[in-house]
């Protein structure tokens, strides 16, 4: 089977940098992603790790390291619009193609 | 491009009735999948479809729930019977394939009453 973890909740204030981290298990990888969610909307695409690594994208990077099964999202210069929760989502083959999604780090950003 | 539509937004059902829930992938997508949603909670796979086939269905209740993917015409998930239990946010997401990004649709809030 797989097994997602990510912290429940994370507060940080504007301008700040934030990680929120990602640890997983599974038989069958074949790829990460990070989305955000925002309440009550759908969730949308942040990120795409397969390889080891650091994957940036403007403010945000996320990073993989398939050995350790762990990964990173890193938000940079913090918005008050980056409230939300993020999602970490495992590609497995495992069975068959499929994304699980871990239950997700709801973000608090103060003023 | 439309991207993901789902309807309808929100389906207010008493227990015992039946839920439809559509969802029209992003042109060119071949790939859906339904997601279920409780309040602070994180996304639960349900089923993975492609056109005309059940591929995954591992995360679906053997009972009152079925989903399809017609070969014309949107994805449907329906729920029979339905029950207190069944409220919440279900997604469904498209893709092109594998190792590509899953874009969502906004959702279908079922509240049963």
């Amino acid at each position: 089977g797989q097994n997602i973890d990510q912290p429940t909740e994370m507060t940080a204030t504007e301008g700040a940098i934030v990680q929120i981290n990602c640890t997983y298990q599974t038989s069958g990888f074949n790829g990460l992603f990070w989305y955000q969610q925002h309440a009550g909307e759908a969730p949308t695409f942040l990120s795409y790790n397969v390889l080891d690594g650091l994957e940036e994208k403007g403010r945000f990077s996320s990073f993989l390291s398939r050995s350790k099964g762990y990964s990173y999202l890193l938000l940079k210069e913090l918005q008050m619009k980056d409230s939300a929760s993020y999602l970490c989502a495992l590609v497995t083959t495992s069975g068959t193609y499929k994304y699980i999604f871990g239950t997700g780090t709801r973000l608090k950003v103060l003023a | 491009n439309a991207g993901v539509m789902q309807n309808p937004r929100h389906l207010v059902r008493r227990r015992g009735q039946e839920a439809r829930l559509r969802c029209s992938p992003m042109k060119g997508h071949s790939h859906v999948y339904w997601y279920r949603q409780l309040p602070e909670e994180g996304l639960k796979f349900m089923v993975y479809l492609q056109k005309e086939n059940i591929i995954d269905e591992s995360g679906m209740p053997k009972e009152r729930f079925s989903a399809e993917f017609p070969k014309e015409g949107p994805s449907i998930l329906r729920i029979q019977q339905v029950v207190r239990g069944d409220s919440a946010a279900y997604f469904c997401a498209s893709s092109t394939g594998e190792n590509t990004e899953a874009f969502f649709g906004q959702g279908t809030r079922l509240t049963v009453v």
